[in-house]
């Protein structure tokens, strides 16, 4: 049974750092790539970030470039996102989705199985 | 970053069949897979079609997905209340990102 646990996330003041982990269970972990998605109160997903399953392949959104940074541990069945210079518009509920085991970019648009999210506040 | 166009609202009475549309570009819907994602208040979404008209297991066939040129749709038949919900088309696009509609909320009438 796959299994992502989100945690990490909080309150942090603007300009702030976080560090998310979301640890997976329930599927070889080292053959799957790993995304990132937020959600912001009202509002649909948007995609965050993206690992290939060996990490040698990551993109991240415009609108995190730079400040995000997305890394896994296979040996520790777990993805981070680092998240730095934070600001008020970063708040959301943070969901670490399971990709596909494609090569092909086409498919990094698949999200099979979600995490239950780990809230991140940054304050206006 | 271009987007994927969905209508906001779509609705019905139970039993009938609705469509929903997602209207993107070249460089993204008609170029790679679209899948489609259910998602009910205070839960993750749930991917309900993937690779453009494929269901996972456990998906009822009263889902179906298509694709043609730059546009796609998901199609609901024999709607029930328990389809109530918010459905959101996503694509990888050719910029480098993964691009999500904005959703369409579900209501049977």
């Amino acid at each position: 049974q796959v299994h992502l646990v989100e945690s990490g996330g909080g309150v942090v003041q603007p300009g702030g750092s976080l560090r998310l982990s979301c640890t997976a269970s329930g599927f070889a972990f080292s053959s799957y790539a790993i995304h990132w998605v937020r959600q912001a109160p009202g509002k649909g997903p948007e995609w965050v970030a993206f690992i290939r399953y060996d990490g040698g392949n990551k993109y991240y959104a415009d609108s995190v470039k730079g400040r995000f940074t997305i890394s896994r541990d296979n040996s520790k069945n777990t993805v981070y996102l680092q998240m730095n210079n934070l600001r008020a518009e970063d708040t959301a509920v943070y969901y670490c989705a399971k990709g596909s085991t494609g090569l092909w970019s086409g498919e990094l648009g698949e999200f099979g199985y979600w995490g239950q999210g780990t809230l991140v506040t940054v304050p206006s | 970053q271009s987007v994927l166009t969905q209508p906001p609202s779509a609705s019905g009475t139970p039993g009938q069949r609705i469509i929903i549309s997602c209207s993107g570009s070249s460089s993204n819907i008609e170029s790679n897979y679209v899948y489609w994602y259910q998602q009910f208040p205070g839960t993750a979404p749930k991917l309900l079609i993937y690779r453009n008209n494929q269901r996972p297991s456990g998906v009822p066939d009263r889902f179906s997905g298509s694709k043609s040129g730059t546009s796609a749709s998901l199609a609901i038949s024999g709607l029930r209340s328990e389809d109530e919900a918010d459905y959101y088309c996503a694509a990888w696009d050719d910029s480098l990102s993964v691009l999500f509609g904005a959703g369409t909320k579900v209501t049977v009438l």
